[in-house]
């Protein structure tokens, strides 16, 4: 099992840009999240999805921001255009059922100049 | 609605040292709770977990019983080593299946 696999690792990008952050879930798994994590926010919950139907997408900052999970393996979250203050760092996790813990991606940390 | 909240860090302990850091959590229903790690540069990884009321869950000498008359998840470790230096997160995952993460707190513990 190779575990949540995001990709890319870093991304630097100037702001303006369009950023597209990738996520493979572990193979069977039917909840899939992104999160993003900062010193002054900490870890917020941005959008999840259930058998690749966006459930809650309350967290998603604004507009610039938008994710996608068009099949079982798959999630894209994209951020057009991007701007300084999206620098963070972005974990994609998922999960079997409702009642098991998450497994973690090892995250892709952004940074918008 | 539902949340968790955590003891402040960091907490800073000698080697060997007894370690608690408090949880305690605010729900409807009956959550499942958990205990994440993030070693720096890395993910969070699950630690442990409990489902039920009265459940202990446990791994790696961590230890934390879901008491659901006082709300509470604390987790312990009766000798802790440098190489447990972390945040940890305390989390429930409530019905609708969302988890929602404490603030966090980190642990550093010297030689």
């Amino acid at each position: 099992d190779a575990g949540v696999i995001q990709s890319p690792r870093h991304e630097v990008t100037e702001m303006g840009q369009e950023v597209t952050l990738r996520c493979k879930p572990i193979s069977g798994h039917d909840y899939l999240f992104w999160y993003r994590q900062t010193m002054m926010r900490g870890l917020e919950l941005l959008i999840y999805f259930n058998n690749n139907v966006p459930i809650d997408d309350s967290g998603m900052p604004e507009d610039r921001f938008s994710a996608k999970m068009p099949n079982a393996s798959f999630s894209t979250l994209k951020i057009q255009p991007s701007e300084p203050r999206d620098s963070a760092v972005y974990f994609c996790a998922s999960s079997l059922g409702k009642a098991e813990g998450y497994t973690f991606g090892s995250g892709t940390r952004l940074t918008v100049v | 609605g539902n949340s968790v909240t955590q003891m402040e860090g960091p907490v800073t302990l000698s080697e060997e040292a007894f370690l608690t850091i408090n949880c305690t959590y605010t729900a409807t229903g009956y959550p499942s709770l958990f205990w994440y790690v993030q070693y720096p540069g890395e993910g969070l990884q699950l630690l442990l977990k409990a489902t039920k009321a009265d459940d202990k869950g446990s791994n790696k000498g961590f230890e934390a019983t879901y008491r659901k008359e006082t709300t509470s998840f604390h987790l312990e470790k009766g000798s802790v080593q440098v190489s447990d230096s972390a945040v940890y997160f305390c989390a429930l995952r409530n019905q609708g299946g969302k988890l929602i993460f404490g603030q966090g707190t980190e642990l550093s513990v010297k030689p």
